[in-house]
């Protein structure tokens, strides 16, 4: 089975401070891990994902992960933060060893992250 | 671009009766995605597709049935709901059932009564 944890219900950063969401997993296989964030009421949106290669991952608006094999971790960051970055951040999931064999399997996410960024 | 289109964005049901929702993924994503989001929760998996056929399930109950049609796009049926039920659901496509993030769509809001 594979799981996700978001340790943190809520973060605080004052604007212009890095920040960093924290997201552990677990799975059996090989991971794909991706990132997303949802503002009130609206869909998620992608931020970026791991799936080989470079252990650092850069997303969309200055985002960036660091995918720890040893630590199974992959810890949302980004150096400078914005009032406009607050929202609610989901960590997911997907096992490359895949559970129907199929493809498309679903994503295992999160409890999600709310970000707050204070000007 | 075009994005995931997802209807009706809002709907409201009294308890037994049917709903259905529908789901248009992006052009050329042969793979679609159906998750059920309580308030302050975790978007649940509830079951995929890929090239028409049912790829993974989740949590779905037995009253709900998905399916996906010949031009790609999914239907959500859903009976004898209950207040539980009550819910965002969001449908998300993605051009590769592995590796390919997903794009999610808007989410239907159900309301049960």
């Amino acid at each position: 089975a594979q799981s996700v944890a978001q340790p943190e219900d809520q973060v605080n950063v004052a604007e212009g401070n890095p920040l960093t969401v924290k997201c552990t997993y677990s799975v059996s296989g090989n991971p794909y891990l991706f990132w997303y964030v949802q503002y009130p009421n609206r869909g998620l949106q992608f931020l970026l994902k791991y799936i080989t290669g470079d252990n650092l991952v850069k997303g969309s608006y200055g985002f960036e992960a660091e995918f720890n094999k040893s630590q199974t971790s992959f810890h949302l960051k980004k150096p400078s933060a914005l009032v406009s970055d607050s929202a609610l951040y989901f960590c997911a999931v997907r096992d490359w060893g895949g559970r129907s064999g199929g493809g498309a399997d679903g994503l295992t996410f999160g409890k999600g992250t709310h970000l707050i960024i204070q000007p | 671009a075009a994005g995931v289109i997802q209807s009706p964005r809002h709907l409201i049901k009294e308890k037994r009766e049917t709903a259905t929702l529908k789901c248009y993924p992006i052009p050329r994503h042969d793979t679609v995605y159906w998750y059920q989001q309580g308030p302050g929760q975790d978007p649940q998996f509830l079951i995929s597709f890929y090239e028409k056929m049912q790829s993974d399930k989740g949590s779905i109950p037995d009253r709900f049935s998905a399916q996906q049609f010949s031009d790609y796009h999914s239907e959500l049926n859903m009976s004898s709901l209950e207040l539980g039920d009550s819910a965002l659901y969001f449908c998300a496509s993605s051009l590769d059932p592995n590796t390919g993030e997903l794009f999610f769509g808007e989410g239907s809001r159900l309301t049960v009564l």
